[in-house]
Order: structure tokens, then C-alpha cells, then sequence
């Protein structure tokens, strides 16, 4: 069985431009969550959908981030524009609803400059 | 203060020992509880449940007291392939997942 796939896995681009990351869960995966993790910290809760709801998106930063879980599959986060502060390592991890388990995508590596 | 708290470490131990990693949570609504390994560069992956009886997975022991909100893991007869962050993940419920900062462990020839 294919895990959580993400993509892109690395991301370099210069400030103010935008940039998308893109996540297909496990199948059957319910519940999709978007974490940022930063260099020795760790992940933190960007957004959580219930199929196509966002049930959580309290911690995004809306003024740049948006994401979007169209159908209850595939999910894109968007940053526009990028600030330096936003160089990370953006998680995408899906679980069944039923389940407790979290299964995480390799991740997409972003850099600012 | 954080929702999941842990000791950052770095814990810089050798083969062979034994080493304890504590975890607190703030939420005393939370469900279920986890401890999650991760190697450098890499994805976190889960490392086992945790429950209130306490739990074993061969050299790796977790426990969970509810009443101080407090969650452990101890590590057996320590390997080198042990080396990696271990995190601790609180269930508030629903699927709702929050992370503690992750505990560095070493170990050494």
C-alpha cells in the first residue's frame, strides 16, 4: 500500500513569491493534517480536515496560507507571498477515521532566500 | 506554556545503558497518547501506543499517568541504531494530534 506522497521534497524560492506543496494521502484516510516542523522543534498543527472540512485551521496563518482539500483526497498548502520565516520542513500526514495512528508524507523542504 | 511539554536533551548516553524520556500534557481531556521516532531528515514514524496499564515492546517501555498527566518511555540495553528524536503525541480528540518538541537521543559506542 502507497503512503502518504508529497511533493514537492524540495523548494527554494526568494521572498514574496509564492510557492504550493502538494499531498495525496493514504487511501481511505480520512482525516488529513498539515504540520510545520522547524529545525529542532517539533511538528506544529497548520490545519486538520475531515474529508473536505477543515475542522482545525486555527493555528494558519491565514494573511499568506491557504490550503484547500478538494473531493476529501488530495490537498494543496499555498504560501503567498513567502516571508524568510517560512523556510521549514511542511508535513502532510493522513489517519483513518477509525483509527489513531498518523502515517506522515517524507515531507516538503522549503528554503527562502 | 505548551500543550505537550518534553526534555529537549540531548541525552548522550552509551550502548548498553538505560535511558528514561518524560513527557506532560496540559489537557486532561486527552485520549490516547503515543511516542513517535524520528531520524534525522526524516519523516516521524510511530514507535508505540500508550497505555494506562503501561506497555512493552521489547527493550522499550512506555507508561501513562493520567492523574499527574504524565507519559514516559524507557529504553532498554541501548543501541547505536537508537539514536534519532523521540516525540510524544497527545490525542485531545477526534484525531486531533499535537506534538511535544521532541527529546534527542545519542547513543555511543
Amino acid at each position: 500500500e502507497a503512503g502518504v506522497v508529497q511533493s514537492p521534497r524540495y523548494k527554494i524560492i526568494e521572498k514574496k513569491q509564492p510557492v504550493a506543496f502538494w499531498c495525496n494521502p493514504i487511501s481511505g484516510h480520512n482525516t488529513l493534517y498539515w504540520y510545520l516542523q522547524n529545525l529542532g522543534q517539533g511538528p506544529e498543527l497548520l490545519i486538520r480536515y475531515e474529508n473536505e472540512e477543515a475542522v482545525d485551521d486555527s493555528q494558519l496563518p491565514k494573511d499568506r496560507f491557504s490550503a484547500e482539500r478538494l473531493k476529501g483526497v488530495d490537498s494543496t498548502l499555498k504560501i503567498q507571498p513567502a516571508e524568510l520565516g517560512d523556510s521549514a520542513v511542511y508535513l502532510c500526514a493522513s489517519s483513518a477515521r477509525s483509527g489513531n495512528t498518523i502515517y506522515f508524507g517524507e515531507g516538503s523542504w522549503l528554503t527562502v532566500v | 506554556r505548551k500543550e505537550v511539554e518534553q526534555d529537549p536533551g540531548p541525552f548522550n548516553v552509551p550502548e548498553g545503558a538505560t535511558v528514561a524520556f518524560n513527557c506532560t500534557y496540559s489537557n486532561s481531556a486527552s485520549q490516547s497518547f503515543f511516542w513517535y521516532r524520528q531520524d534525522c531528515r526524516k519523516e516521524p514514524k510511530l514507535l508505540m501506543s500508550v497505555y494506562s496499564s503501561g506497555n512493552e515492546d521489547g527493550r522499550f517501555t512506555a507508561q501513562l499517568n493520567r492523574a499527574s498527566q504524565y507519559i514516559s518511555l524507557l529504553i532498554r540495553d541501548s543501541k547505536l541504531s537508537d539514536s534519532a528524536t523521540y516525540l510524544c503525541v497527545v490525542n485531545r480528540g477526534n484525531n486531533d494530534m499535537r506534538f511535544g518538541a521532541g527529546t534527542r537521543l545519542t547513543v555511543k559506542p
